[in-house]
């Protein structure tokens, strides 16, 4: 069964600009959820979705949106970007087929460079 | 709140010794840990979980960890440490209601020839 995989792996942007991010989950998996990783702040959670619906969002600014369709791949978009937005964003998928917590599978991350 | 607590952000071993790396965890319930590695410029691979089954969780690449609710602890061992376990290693735990995990700030590996 084929992993998380992310699109583009690595991306360079300017400041001010808008980036989008894609993200397909393994096959059968309806949760998707994504972290940023910076080397000051760590990983954290910006947002989870599950069957098109965000359930929980992390302490991040407007600028951070993301949606999912309907074959669970979720996309997060980034506006008017600042340089400390530059990081690794890493997608994750879970089966979520129940109520209780279950694991976490990563993608390899897009690393994104704001100029 | 659930957290988790990483002790010690580098860890240098020699190569063949034994691999310790510090995880503790805050959880009013019952909680679900987990332990990732992250190699560079690589995502996260998930070496180990705990989910109350045993207490004693073994894991890929020769990793377990032994979950002790006494002392809120879920630490990593390996009796013999190669070259190839280089990398950085993330305790986390998977929030109950909030659909998200919790990570560690990490524990960056080295081993030494």
């Amino acid at each position: 069964k084929a992993g998380v995989t992310q699109t583009p792996r690595y991306l360079i942007k300017t400041r001010g600009q808008q980036v989008t991010l894609s993200c397909s989950p393994i096959s059968g998996h309806r949760s998707v959820s994504w972290y940023q990783q910076t080397p000051g702040q760590g990983l954290q959670f910006l947002f989870e979705y599950f069957s098109e619906t965000q359930r929980n969002k992390g302490n991040f600014p407007g600028r951070f949106s993301g949606r999912q369709f309907s074959n669970s791949r979720s996309e997060m978009n980034v506006s008017t970007l600042e340089l400390g937005d530059s990081a690794l964003y890493l997608c994750a998928s879970s089966l979520a087929t129940s109520g209780a917590p279950d694991t976490q599978y990563f993608g390899p991350g897009t690393r994104l460079t704001v100029l | 709140a659930q957290s988790v607590t990483q002790l010690g952000s580098h860890v240098s071993v020699s190569e063949g010794a034994l691999v310790l790396l510090r995880c503790n965890y805050s959880s009013s319930v019952p909680p679900y840990l987990f332990w990732y590695v992250q190699y560079p410029n690589q995502g996260l691979q998930l070496l180990l979980k705990y989910t109350s089954a045993a207490t004693l969780v073994k894991g890929i690449n020769g990793f377990e960890a032994e979950f002790k609710k006494s002392e809120t602890s879920f630490h990593l061992t390996k009796p013999s440490a190669h070259m190839s376990d280089a990398a950085e290693y993330f305790c986390a735990v998977r929030d109950t209601g909030g659909f998200k995990t919790i990570f560690g700030a990490g524990t960056r590996l080295f081993v030494k020839a």
